[in-house]
């Protein structure tokens, strides 16, 4: 069973750009959660999106936008860049029924760095 | 207050030794507990889920948890170099809650 992919895995842009990450989570799980992780800041929680619908939103600026297709693949776009969204960014799935209590499952990221 | 708590370390341990990761939490209807181990410049790998009072047992690992006092824990036991990471504690309420995650305990394993 193929884990989470996600693309590109680096990624340079300068300041003022906007960048669009990318996520396929694993078969069969239909939610995906995005996380910012910078070095002293830990794994900082940005959305989850399930079944096209975001349930949950972290504080962020609206600079910070995702969205989830039918087949549960899922986008992140970051607006206006500046320095400090230089990061790792994570994207993990999960089965995310109602109930849900299983375990996230995360991808290896994309390494963003802004010029 | 922070939702998840851990130290952050570096615990130093001797290899073959017992390492003890702790972890509390705030939200008290949470009842999902995770362990998660990332090395440095990787992304966080599952370890252990547990979801009951009591230690559940996976080879070398044992997650314990106690909800009455909010605490979870992650034994290590027969601690190896290869165990040297950052371990991350998650913690979601039922539902549709988020998964809040600590800001990990960083651990040596001494050769």
């Amino acid at each position: 069973k193929a884990g989470v992919t996600q693309t590109p895995r680096y990624l340079i842009k300068t300041r003022g750009q906007q960048v669009t990450l990318s996520c396929s989570p694993i078969s069969g799980h239909r939610s995906v959660s995005w996380y910012q992780q910078t070095p002293g800041q830990g794994l900082q929680f940005l959305f989850e999106y399930f079944s096209e619908t975001q349930r949950n939103k972290g504080n962020f600026p609206g600079r910070f936008s995702g969205r989830q297709f039918s087949n549960s693949r899922s986008e992140m776009n970051v607006s206006t860049l500046e320095l400090g969204d230089s990061a790792l960014y994570l994207c993990a799935s999960s089965l995310g029924e109602g109930s849900d209590n299983q375990p996230q499952h995360f991808g290896d990221g994309t390494r963003l760095s802004i010029l | 207050q922070k939702e998840v708590e851990q130290n952050s370390g570096p615990l130093s341990v001797p290899e073959g030794a017992i390492a003890s990761l702790n972890c509390t939490y705030s939200d008290r209807v949470s009842q999902s507990f995770f362990w998660y181990r990332q090395y440095s410049g990787k992304s966080p790998e599952l370890i252990m889920s547990i979801y009951s009072n009591g230690d559940k047992e996976d080879g070398r690992f044992t997650a314990q948890l106690n909800k009455a006092s909010q605490y979870v824990s992650l034994l290590i036991r027969d601690s190896q170099p290869s165990d040297s990471a950052t371990y991350l504690c998650a913690v979601k309420a039922g539902g549709y809650q988020k998964v809040t995650f600590g800001t990990g305990t960083k651990l040596q394993v001494i050769p």
